[in-house]
């Protein structure tokens, strides 16, 4: 079965400071991953997508995710935080063999930013 | 992408009450998904309605419950059955576009009193 592991339930940083989500992934073949984000009161917005092409993947608003077969992980990074990025972040693993489609969640991680 | 609507956007429910759910698509999808979102937590895939077929439930999930349409390639209703409190969430509903990404509706809140 496959799973997704978020390390951090709630992560703090200040703004224009580095951001850091872990996420670990449990997966019996190779896996597409998604990071999705979701502002309060809003919908989930799709961030960014791994799937066995690049192992650096760049998504929207300045984030970017790495997948590390070797340690099953696929952290979210950003360089410099802003404000309009507190929000909450769910890592997601796709089901694509008998479950295609389907989409396994994170508990997600709650990020806040201080001025 | 694709832009999907859901009605209504936020409701309030006596217990014991049915609510049914719409999800609109701009454009024709085969695979439409069902997911529930308890306060504070992470998403739980409710079931996959794919058109022309009968939905497929995820474990403790009842099609009693929760039973679900799917008329067309741009539509699907949801219905909560019989609310109690715990059936407060927000449902959100979701396609598949081939890339394997889901996008997602804005969601119903719904409240049980």
């Amino acid at each position: 079965a496959q799973s997704v592991t978020q390390l951090d339930s709630h992560v703090s940083v200040s703004e224009g400071t580095p951001v850091l989500l872990r996420c670990n992934y449990s997966s019996s073949y190779s896996p597409s991953l998604f990071w999705y984000v979701q502002h309060p009161n809003k919908g989930l917005q799709l961030l960014l997508k791994y799937t066995s092409a690049a192992t650096l993947v760049k998504g929207i608003n300045g984030f970017e995710a790495e997948f590390k077969k070797s340690e099953t992980s696929f952290h979210l990074t950003k360089p410099s935080a802003h404000m309009s990025d507190a929000a909450e972040y769910f890592c997601v693993v796709s089901m694509t063999t008998d479950s295609w489609g389907k989409l396994q969640f994170g508990a997600g991680t709650q990020v806040v930013v201080t001025p | 992408s694709a832009v999907i609507s859901q009605k209504p956007s936020r409701d309030i429910c006596q217990r014991g009450t049915s609510l049914t759910i719409q999800c609109q698509v701009d454009s024709q999808v085969t695979m439409m998904f069902w997911y529930r979102q308890q306060p504070g937590q992470s998403l739980t895939l409710i079931a996959t309605a794919n058109q022309g077929s009968e939905a497929t439930y995820e474990s403790g999930f009842v099609i009693d419950k929760f039973p679900i349409s799917r008329p067309n390639l741009t539509f699907s209703t949801l219905t909560v059955s019989n609310m109690s409190p715990e059936d407060s969430s927000i449902y959100l509903c979701s396609v598949e576009l081939g890339g394997g990404e889901q996008y997602f509706g804005p969601g119903t809140r719904l409240t049980v009193t």
